[in-house]
C-alpha cells in the first residue's frame, strides 16, 4: 500500500533554513509527482507545489516560490522540500501528498515546524 | 488564482442529523472538486472527488454534489466519528486552492 512517511518535528532559529523529508514506498516513485501543502495552525490548507520525481521538474505556487525548494533523491526514493530564511510565518505543518488522478489520495503525517529563537 | 469560499465556518448538530457544506469557486471548475476530512492531529483524508464520486472506503452516508461554481457536501446520520474539520478543493487549475475549512462538531 502506498505510504508516505514525513520526518519529524523540527525547531529552527528565524533567519535559518529547514530540510524536511518524505520517503515514499508501495508504489514506483518515478510514476507519481510529489505535492507539497502547508497548515498554519488551526488553518486551511495551501498548496506548494509539485516535483516530478522522475525529471526533477518541478512547479510551484507564486506565493512560495521564493521560500521553497522541491528536490528528490530516487535512488531513495525520497521527496525534500527545503525552506529558507524562516519566520514565524512559517511555523505550520507541512505535509507531502501523492495525486490519484488529479485528487490527493495520500498524506504524509506530516511535519510541524516551528520558528522560534 | 481560483478562489474558493467555503460555508459555514463552523457547524454543531446531533447525532443522526443531516448536515450541509457549502463550497463556491470564484470561477467555474467544472466539477473538478474534492473534500476532505481531517480530525485533530492527523492528515486531510480524501472523501469525495470529481465533485459527486466517493473515494473507497468512505461511508455512503456522506455525499457531494454542484456543478459550475457551487459545490455541496452532506452528512446524512451524522455519527459521532464524523467530528472534524471539512475542507472543499478545487483542482481544474493550478496553483490548486482549498476552501478555509468547515469545522463540524456534536451539539
Amino acid at each position: 500500500q502506498v505510504n508516505l512517511l514525513q520526518s519529524g518535528a523540527a525547531l529552527v532559529k528565524p533567519g535559518a533554513s529547514v530540510k524536511l523529508s518524505c520517503k515514499a514506498s508501495g508504489y514506483t516513485f518515478t510514476d507519481y509527482y510529489i505535492h507539497w501543502v502547508k497548515q498554519s495552525h488551526g488553518k486551511s490548507l495551501e498548496w506548494i507545489g509539485y516535483i516530478n520525481p522522475n525529471s526533477g521538474y518541478t512547479n510551484y505556487n507564486e506565493k512560495f516560490k521564493s521560500k521553497a525548494t522541491l528536490t528528490v533523491d530516487k535512488s531513495t526514493n525520497t521527496a525534500y522540500m527545503e525552506l529558507s530564511r524562516l519566520t514565524s510565518e512559517d511555523s505550520a505543518t507541512y505535509y507531502c501528498t501523492r495525486l490519484w488522478v488529479y485528487w490527493f489520495a495520500y498524506w504524509g503525517q506530516g511535519t510541524l515546524v516551528t520558528v522560534s529563537s | 488564482d481560483i478562489q474558493m469560499t467555503q460555508s459555514p465556518a463552523s457547524l454543531s448538530a446531533s447525532l443522526g442529523e443531516t448536515v450541509t457544506i457549502e463550497c463556491r469557486a470564484s470561477e467555474d471548475i467544472y466539477n473538478g472538486l474534492a473534500w476532505y476530512q481531517q480530525k485533530p492531529g492527523k492528515s486531510p483524508q480524501l472523501l469525495i472527488y470529481n465533485a459527486n464520486s466517493l473515494h473507497t472506503g468512505v461511508p455512503s452516508r456522506f455525499s457531494g454534489s454542484g456543478s459550475g461554481t457551487q459545490y455541496s457536501l452532506k452528512i446524512n446520520s451524522l455519527q459521532s466519528e464524523d467530528v472534524a474539520s471539512y475542507f472543499c478543493q478545487q483542482y481544474y487549475n493550478y496553483p490548486y486552492t482549498f476552501g478555509a475549512g468547515t469545522k463540524l462538531e456534536l451539539k
